[in-house]
């Protein structure tokens, strides 16, 4: 089981520019969550797909925008980027079916980008 | 609101002190809490959840609904125990709040 794989694992892009991350979830997951990690900070709540839909979102602009695909993998795409963008992002998956109490999520290694 | 607190950046300690790793929370409904931690170079694991009331590595933390805490404590810290830690609320929706991390270090 490779877990949550994530790519890439880096990335430089420009202020305006525009950035798609990739994420597959771990084995028998159907639910992949996004999450941006500032540098000292904890992970923050971008959004999460579920049956290929956005279920729920955070605080972040409409410049943050995701897909999942039917294999269940998902994609986080920033347009627009600024300068605080720069960040560690994390995809977490889970499975809707085994939600209940107690049931954490897995995290990938994360992609981190740094826009100048 | 939903909110985790973590008050301490930095934990420094000596090898077979105890450890207490303090976490606050808000939430309005039943919380369920956890513990992530990270090692260097590593991804962001779960360590331990309050639902299973376990011991996981010598750590255990017990949920004060009174105080609203989480704290995670260990009685004899081990140079390996030095990670950044986390501590998060599971709310609605299977959406985790975090907080912003204490990096625990252990001296030999």
């Amino acid at each position: 089981d490779a877990g949550v794989t994530q790519s890439p694992t880096h990335l430089i892009k420009t202020r305006g520019q525009q950035v798609t991350l990739r994420c597959s979830p771990k084995s028998g997951h159907d639910t992949v969550s996004w999450y941006q990690q500032a540098l000292g900070q904890g992970p923050q709540f971008i959004f999460q797909y579920y049956e290929e839909e956005e279920r729920q979102r955070g605080n972040f602009p409409d410049r943050f925008s995701g897909h999942q695909f039917p294999n269940y993998s998902s994609e986080l795409n920033v347009n627009a980027l600024l300068l605080g963008d720069s960040a560690l992002y994390l995809c977490a998956s889970s499975s809707r079916q085994g939600a209940g109490r107690g049931s954490p999520l897995h995290f990938g290694n994360g992609t981190r980008l740094t826009v100048t | 609101a939903q909110r985790v607190t973590q008050p301490e950046k930095l934990l420094s300690v000596f090898k077979g002190a105890p450890v207490e790793l303090k976490c606050n929370y808000s939430y309005s409904g039943s919380p369920e809490l956890f513990w992530y931690v990270q090692y260097s170079r590593q991804r962001l694991q779960l360590l331990l959840r309050h639902i299973s009331r376990e011991s996981i590595k010598g750590f255990t933390a017990d949920l004060n609904k009174g105080e609203t805490s989480f704290h995670l404590k260990k009685p004899f810290a081990q140079e390996e125990d030095s990670a950044m830690y986390y501590c998060a609320l599971k709310g609605n929706f299977n959406k985790f709040y975090f907080g912003s991390g204490t990096k625990l270090n252990v001296k030999p």
